[in-house]
């Protein structure tokens, strides 16, 4: 079946503009992951969904990120007022419910702050 | 606080030769170790847990709670085995994963 899917898969934004990251999990998964990764370094958790709610927003590096899955299956993160220090690749995973140890990774989106 | 530490940022072996990818973690309680594989220009993938206790492409990776590390070892590399290992740490009661900086196993033929 298809694994999970970010769009766009590359963002060029100047800095202090407004993006937002889509992510399509595996069908029938309930639980979403968002990390980050900087180059050279492993991806950092962001925030964790369980169904539609946020269960773990620890990782949220401050107020500028916010993400939301209202329906309980496509997520979006948003970053207000981005920043040069934002760029990074950023991860998407989803798994079933209750096997946190079954992540599956999307390709990610790189984004770029100029 | 936990962290997983990767020592090596670069592995450069030769086909055939005997490869040990070092994973050290920091915590107090009882862990699960995963790791995870990137190749050229794929996704990151699950490559082994330790609950499972498996051999996944060759690869076995032994906890040692002792050592507080997971070091992912295989007998013989293989040029397919060129990517980038990243070992992951989960905590007790929380879905997120801990992962170290990664590294880049090259396999020369």
């Amino acid at each position: 079946g298809a694994g999970v899917s970010q769009t766009p898969s590359n963002k060029v934004t100047e800095k202090g503009k407004y993006v937002e990251l889509r992510c399509d999990p595996i069908s029938g998964h309930t639980a979403l992951y968002w990390y980050r990764q900087s180059l050279g370094q492993g991806p950092e958790f962001l925030i964790y969904f369980q169904g539609t709610g946020a269960a773990d927003d620890s990782g949220l590096p401050n107020d500028r990120f916010f993400a939301v899955r209202p329906e309980g299956s496509v997520s979006t993160l948003k970053i207000q007022r981005t920043e040069r220090g934002d760029s990074a690749v950023y991860l998407c995973a989803s798994s079933p419910s209750g096997r946190a140890d079954e992540q599956y990774f999307g390709p990610g989106t790189r984004l770029t702050v100029t | 606080a936990q962290r997983v530490t990767q020592p090596e940022k670069l592995l450069s072996v030769f086909k055939g030769a005997p490869v040990e990818l070092k994973c050290n973690y920091s915590y107090s309680g009882s862990p699960e170790l995963f790791w995870y594989v990137q190749y050229s220009r794929q996704r990151l993938q699950l490559l082994l847990r330790h609950i499972s206790r498996e051999s996944i492409k060759g690869f076995t990776a032994d906890l040692n709670k002792g050592e507080t590390s997971f070091h992912l070892k295989k007998p013989f590399a293989q040029e397919e085995d060129s990517a980038m290992y990243y070992c992951a740490l989960r905590t007790g009661g929380y879905n997120k994963l801990i992962f170290g900086a990664g590294t880049r196993l090259a396999v020369h033929p």
